[in-house]
């Protein structure tokens, strides 16, 4: 069964570093055409893409949040990780890890992570 | 980015009521649109995919329509668990982006 579960601390304190992992069982983060994705959901509000790791080793960060951002990937514990610098109020959010499941005209996100909700404060 | 704008934001319906939420994208992204449903608590579920794909094992009561800009995402008769956030969402481009979601409730 392929499961997807965020680890990660759930209070940061402001000018922090966000750091969460995805462990990924069932499927490896090489397995091709996969896109192993960052979004986030802030409370009572829509979805927001962060950035992926693909199946190749690359990696794609939002611009919106380049300057802060760091996705990596560990092909030997299959999972992907999270940094996000500077954190703020405003980065107070459920963080989901997802598959971004792509081919030539397609691309859906068919795997989650249950979602964990990181909340800055000191 | 492409900008997705998502109407309405919520709805109130009666059970077997047609249910129509919008979706348009600020650039052309040909039928690259995906929408999924969000119970509370829960993770999205796709529900179609290149704007008119109904995915195996979702009712057929869900449809969806259109291309280019202007996409339309529809509940035929609705059901009380329907009940959910439904969002639309572009794979044209990078980065992926969403509509700001529907939320759907029984009158």
């Amino acid at each position: 069964q392929v499961q997807l579960q965020e680890s990660g601390p759930g209070l940061v304190k402001p000018s922090q570093t966000l750091s969460l992992t995805c462990t990924v069982s069932g499927v490896s983060i090489s397995s091709a055409g996969s896109y192993w994705t960052w979004l986030r959901q802030h409370p009572g509000k829509g979805l927001e893409y962060i950035g992926y790791l693909s199946y190749s080793g690359k990696t794609y960060h939002n611009p919106s949040l380049k300057s802060r951002l760091t996705i990596s990937g560990d092909t030997s514990n299959n999972q992907f990780s999270l940094k996000l610098s500077s954190v703020t109020a405003a980065d107070t959010a459920v963080y989901y890890c997802a598959r971004e499941f792509s081919g030539y005209n397609y691309a859906w996100f068919d795997l989650w992570g249950q979602g964990t909700l990181v909340t800055v404060s000191s | 980015d492409i900008q997705m704008t998502q109407s309405p934001s919520s709805l109130s319906a009666s059970v077997g009521d047609r249910v129509t939420i919008t979706c348009q994208a600020s650039q052309d992204i040909n039928n690259y649109l995906n929408w999924y449903q969000q119970k509370p608590g829960k993770t999205p579920k796709l529900l179609i995919s290149d704007a008119s794909n109904l995915e195996t094992g979702v009712p057929s009561r869900f449809s969806g329509s259109g291309s280019g800009t202007d996409f339309t995402f529809t509940i035929s008769s609705l059901q009380p668990e329907d009940i959910a956030t439904y969002y639309c969402q572009q794979y044209d481009y990078v980065p992926r982006t969403f509509g700001q979601g529907t939320k759907v409730e029984i009158k």
